[in-house]
């Protein structure tokens, strides 16, 4: 079955520090990839999405993910995070061949910023 | 443009009732799907709905049910409802037909006594 790994359950960091989350899929076929972020109190929304081309993608606020294609992985990245960075992100797979718009997610990373 | 919209945002029923839950989606939008979101499951997908065709469903009993209309609104309804089912139930709108970008609603906290 198709499935959506996040390694990262919890992840504390200080201000300015960098920040990766990994994110892998199980799925052989064409997928398109999308990282949401959840703020507290708020609704999902979209940080960024890859469909094809180029498979560094940048995003909202300064987010940037990198699709390896052969590590079946597209990991979140942000040089420097933010106290308003803290959020629950998820990633997301689409993974039918796009024939559909159904999405697998991951179960989340809760990234708590320490001012 | 308005987002999606989802009523009601809060739900207290108890067990057997039944409850529907209606999403508006963004305008023009004609794709929408609901997700079942739970601290131990996740989010986890239940129906997509495409110009009024149900075209995916995941892997919740027949109890969830939906429907889309033809301007695009859906409902999902819930019958015998179990403690189980408290969850935060999102629907998401998408432009087109296939691997849209989703644009997500503040979805219904629906509770279960």
């Amino acid at each position: 079955a198709q499935s959506v790994s996040q390694h990262n359950h919890h992840v504390i960091l200080s201000e300015a520090a960098s920040l990766e989350l990994g994110c892998n899929y199980s799925y052989g076929g064409t997928v398109n990839l999308f990282w949401y972020v959840q703020y507290p109190g708020q609704h999902l929304q979209l940080l960024l999405k890859y469909f094809s081309g180029d498979p560094l993608v940048k995003g909202i606020k300064g987010f940037e993910a990198e699709f390896i294609k052969s590590k079946f992985s597209f990991n979140l990245r942000k040089p420097s995070v933010q106290w308003s960075d803290t959020a629950e992100y998820f990633c997301a797979v689409n993974a039918n061949g796009g024939a559909t718009n159904k999405l697998i997610f991951g179960t989340g990373t809760l990234l708590a910023v320490q001012p | 443009k308005a987002g999606v919209t989802q009523t009601p945002r809060y739900l207290i029923k108890t067990r057997g009732q039944q409850v529907t839950l209606s999403c508006s989606p963004i305008s023009g939008h004609r794709s929408v799907s609901w997700y079942q979101q739970t601290p131990g499951q996740g989010l986890q997908f239940l129906f997509e709905y495409f110009s009024e065709t149900q075209r995916n469903k995941g892997n919740f009993p027949g109890r969830f049910s939906g429907r889309q209309f033809s301007n695009s609104r859906s409902e999902m309804n819930v019958s015998t409802l179990e403690l189980g089912d408290s969850a935060l139930y999102l629907c998401a709108s998408s432009l087109g037909a296939k691997a849209d970008t989703q644009y997500f609603g503040p979805g219904t906290r629906l509770t279960v006594l």
